[in-house]
């Protein structure tokens, strides 16, 4: 059984590009929700989607965006990169199953995007 | 606004030594609580997960706890071992599936 899986892994870009991240979700889940995790830090909430529509959002601008497919399967697009874009962007999945609406995250490896 | 800290930052234990890792929350209306684990450059994986209704989970040598009243979790481990180095995290759940997490306890087990 695939886990979360995420590509690519590793992208280098410039200044005021725009970037698609793509993941997979665990077999049988519905749920898929972005994280950014900058060096050294923690991971940061971006967005969560479920049913194809964007559920809940973070405090981030814009620029970031992101799209679910009837798979299940997600996108993350930046636009207008800065530097602070640089860190590791995960892809978490869950089920949601009885009485807990949400259970457990599993998070693929992660893309890790440069800007330059 | 849920904030989550986690203490020490880092972590230097001779192998064989018990450890405990603390978490602290600042909202006790909490869905769950969720330990990982992050190795250099990598995803995170799930470690243990407590339910707001529980107090304690378990598994092999890992022991996490959660005491909602005082805002509180901590993760012990028994015996370290070398690969047990890495970044743990934790991280509370709301009932939205919505992950706020701490900034992390480097850990460095020495043989």
């Amino acid at each position: 059984d695939a886990g979360v899986t995420q590509s690519p892994t590793h992208l280098i870009k410039t200044r005021g590009q725009q970037v698609t991240l793509r993941c997979s979700p665990k077999s049988g889940h519905d749920t898929v929700s972005w994280y950014q995790q900058a060096l050294g830090q923690g991971p940061q909430f971006i967005f969560q989607y479920y049913e194809e529509e964007e559920r809940q959002r973070g405090n981030f601008p814009d620029r970031f965006s992101g799209h679910q497919f009837p798979n299940y399967s997600s996108e993350l697009n930046v636009n207008a990169l800065l530097l602070g874009d640089s860190a590791l962007y995960l892809c978490a999945s869950s089920p949601t199953s009885g009485r807990a609406l949400f259970g457990e995250l599993f998070f693929g490896e992660g893309s890790r995007l440069t800007v330059l | 606004k849920q904030e989550v800290t986690q203490i020490p930052a880092a972590l230097s234990v001779p192998e064989g030594e018990n450890l405990v890792l603390n978490c602290s929350f600042t909202d006790s209306a909490i869905y769950n609580l969720q330990w990982f684990r992050q190795d250099p450059g990598k995803g995170l994986t799930s470690l243990l997960l407590i339910q707001s209704s529980q107090r304690e989970q378990t598994s092999g040598r890992l022991n996490a706890s959660l005491d909602k009243s005082s805002g509180r979790s901590t993760l012990y481990i028994a015996a370290s071992q070398p690969g047990d180095s890495a970044t743990y995290l934790c991280a509370a759940s709301s009932n939205t599936g919505k992950l706020i997490f701490g900034q992390g306890t480097t850990l460095q087990v020495k043989p």
